[in-house]
């Protein structure tokens, strides 16, 4: 089944803590997106990559940290320098980073900050 | 002014009740405008997608697009409490190089079906 994958699920993390979550797509997509989502507030874009190795900053990097080494994977690291990391963050791809090209997303991670 | 505004509900309808639900926004170089429907706790899906002004039927689903008044909805038809969801609006516009993203997300209106 072609599709995005995040992990964990759930994931717990003391204050200070940097932690890293991950995202696996098989779509053969070359962009790839990391959302925050917050109740009230939307999908707000933290970062984008349209190729590997390759990444830009969104509305909300500061905080943040991501990679690209391989067209499938896109971890995002959430530093202890986010001072608001609880939230429910949510990766998404799509066949290009073009006008029109859909998105789709993974199922997830809520993130909780102890 | 912010780019698109959605009414974040929640709206509460009956079993078989027509739903529409609207999205409104700034930008008229918007060309491209998707629905996501997302449930609790999950990832969004796309359901809609149009492209330019006009209409989209898919099912009980349709979209529609008038972009001299810069406005999109999607109707639910005979909607059932399988549609209880929330549902985002998406739009993006012609890609200038060095912007941040190609989607633009309304904030999502919660929608409940009662039996």
């Amino acid at each position: 089944d072609g599709g995005i994958t995040q992990s964990p699920k759930y994931l717990f993390r003391k204050e200070g803590q940097n932690v890293t979550l991950s995202c696996e797509q098989n779509l053969n997509h070359d962009a790839m997106y990391w959302y925050r989502q917050d109740p009230g507030q939307g999908l707000r874009l933290i970062y984008y990559s349209q190729i590997v190795n390759d990444f830009q900053k969104g509305d909300i990097a500061e905080g943040y940290s991501v990679s690209r080494e391989k067209k499938e994977s896109f971890p995002l690291t959430v530093t202890s320098a986010q001072k608001n990391p609880t939230a429910f963050y949510l990766c998404a791809s799509s066949m290009r980073l073009a006008q029109g090209d859909t998105q789709y997303f993974g199922p997830g991670t809520r993130l909780t900050v102890l | 002014q912010k780019e698109v505004e959605q009414d974040p509900g929640p709206l509460s309808v009956p079993e078989g009740a027509i739903v529409s639900l609207n999205c409104t926004y700034s930008n008229s170089a918007f060309q491209y405008f998707m629905w996501y429907r997302q449930y609790s706790r999950k990832g969004p899906e796309l359901l809609m997608y149009t492209y330019s002004s006009g209409n989209k039927e898919d099912g009980r689903f349709t979209a529609q697009v008038d972009k001299s008044s810069k406005y999109i909805s999607l109707f639910i038809r005979d909607s059932q409490p399988s549609d209880s969801a929330t549902y985002l609006c998406a739009m993006s516009a012609i890609l200038i190089w060095g912007s941040q993203g190609n989607l633009i997300f309304g904030k999502g209106t919660k929608l409940s079906v009662k039996p």
